[in-house]
């Protein structure tokens, strides 16, 4: 089954402690991208990647950090997470070269920092 | 910068009622559009895309969209709500290279 998977689903952790949200896809897509989502303001693009070794920062890239080694994960990580990143977080990948570039979307993680 | 624009944070109808939320963005060119949905505790699923040809696109569960150049929208309607309608609405467009860009959401609820 074509899918987007994210680990882990909800996390609880205090500020500064250091964490990472894996993202994997089975689609051969060679575009991922990480979304958070905040009431009232919808989702906004943290990061994304056009393929391996290749990222860049969408609207919400501070305290964060990503890397693409593989074609098929595009982990998440938070250095130093503070309360202003408890938030929803989805994962997303597409073909980068066909449109319309429709993207699919994890399941999404709940992220809560104390 | 592309910008998308949902005016309507909650929209509330009757089942059987019909619906259209509005979409409107703001880039240069034509940008690939979509319309997703996300029900509580859920994911987003894809309703529809348009990038070119019709302007007027079907997706599933009964919706459909039509896409104006003239008034750089893209509303979403459908002729009859059902209950399991009651969701999440997004409005998102993209060209080539470019982010990924949502609108802020419309809240669907439906009443019995």
């Amino acid at each position: 089954e074509a899918q987007v998977t994210q680990n882990p689903r909800y996390l609880i952790t205090v500020t500064g402690k250091k964490l990472t949200v894996t993202c994997s896809q089975n689609m051969n897509h060679e575009y991922m991208s990480w979304y958070r989502q905040d009431p009232g303001l919808g989702l906004r693009q943290i990061y994304y990647s056009m393929n391996v070794e290749v990222t860049d920062k969408g609207d919400v890239p501070e305290g964060y950090k990503v890397s693409r080694k593989e074609k098929r994960n595009f982990p998440l990580i938070l250095e130093s997470p503070s309360p202003n990143q408890t938030s929803l977080y989805f994962c997303a990948s597409s073909l980068r070269d066909r449109a319309p570039y429709e993207q699919y979307f994890g399941p999404g993680t709940r992220l809560t920092v104390t | 910068a592309q910008s998308v624009t949902q005016p309507d944070i909650h929209i509330t109808v009757s089942e059987g009622a019909s619906l259209e939320l509005r979409c409107n963005y703001s880039y240069g060119a034509t940008p690939y559009l979509f319309w997703y949905v996300q029900s509580p505790g859920q994911g987003l699923q894809l309703l529809l895309k348009y990038f070119s040809g019709d302007t007027l696109v079907q997706g599933i569960k009964g919706f459909e969209a039509e896409f104006k150049r003239s008034q750089s929208s893209f509303n979403l309607r459908k002729p009859s709500v059902h209950w399991s309608d009651a969701a999440e609405y997004f409005c998102a467009v993209r060209n080539y290279g470019q982010n990924f860009v949502f609108g802020p959401g419309t809240r669907l609820s439906v009443l019995p």
